[in-house]
């Protein structure tokens, strides 16, 4: 079955870097583009990032683009967010997701993993 | 604050029907499909509906999804403690070239 496995999370100051993964297992990881969503209580679920499944195309929401950084790497069928100059309200639990075509340029999740929690805090 | 409308929170008695709003706009609902996902406490956020009213396998048929225009219902009959959570709709937005959600419904099973 599909699985969607988060790690790197952790406990940063303001400023600090962080470099999330994301471990896939149970389909064709090459075939999907994948995603971060991160997740507060005052914000609800927010998207961050997507990539395409081959990773030529690298797509950023405007609160995070020119700090975090997507990557991926298909022979590990594993996902990447590289987080730079980070600010407090950035804490929040950052869940990676398969992403499932729907039509035109749309592509929303179908498989989530549990999160990994960042906390930016001095 | 979201860019799709929910209600924070819905509730009713086990065996009831509750329905759960997702409000959004002709740049997202109105023009494209509408997803809803289940999040219960400890497990990892899973897909309900999709293409507004389609079910994945392994979905029971007491879920139930709706789009009329910019806005649509998950509706849940035969209401289980089970189903306590938070539930979440989802469209892409043709405007911001990305996935948009609703800030979730905390579904009580009274």
């Amino acid at each position: 079955q599909v699985q969607l496995v988060e790690s790197g999370g952790g406990l940063v100051k303001p400023g600090g870097s962080l470099r999330l993964s994301c471990a896939a297992s149970g389909f064709t990881f090459n075939d999907y583009y994948m995603s971060w969503i991160r997740q507060t209580p005052g914000k609800g679920l927010e998207w961050i990032s997507y990539i395409s499944n081959s990773g030529s195309g690298r797509y950023y929401a405007d609160s995070v683009k020119g700090r975090f950084t997507i990557s991926r790497d298909n022979a590990k069928k594993s996902l990447y967010l590289q987080m730079s100059s980070l600010r407090a309200e950035d804490t929040a639990v950052f869940h990676c997701a398969r992403l499932a075509y729907c039509g035109g340029d749309c592509y929303l999740p179908d498989f989530w993993g549990q999160g990994t929690l960042v906390s930016v805090s001095s | 604050q979201s860019v799709l409308t929910q209600p924070p929170s819905a509730s009713g008695t086990p065996g009831q029907r509750v329905t759960i709003s997702c409000s959004g706009s002709t740049s997202n609902i109105g023009t494209n499909y509408i997803y809803w996902y289940q999040h219960l406490p400890g497990a990892a956020p899973k897909l309900l509906i999709y293409r507004n009213d389609q079910r994945p396998s392994g979905v029971p048929d007491r879920f139930s999804g709706s789009k009329s225009g910019p806005s649509a219902s998950l509706a849940i009959s035969g209401l289980r403690s089970e189903d306590e959570g938070d539930y979440y709709c989802a469209a892409w937005d043709v405007s911001l070239s990305g996935p948009v959600f609703g800030g979730g419904t905390k579904l009580t099973v009274l």
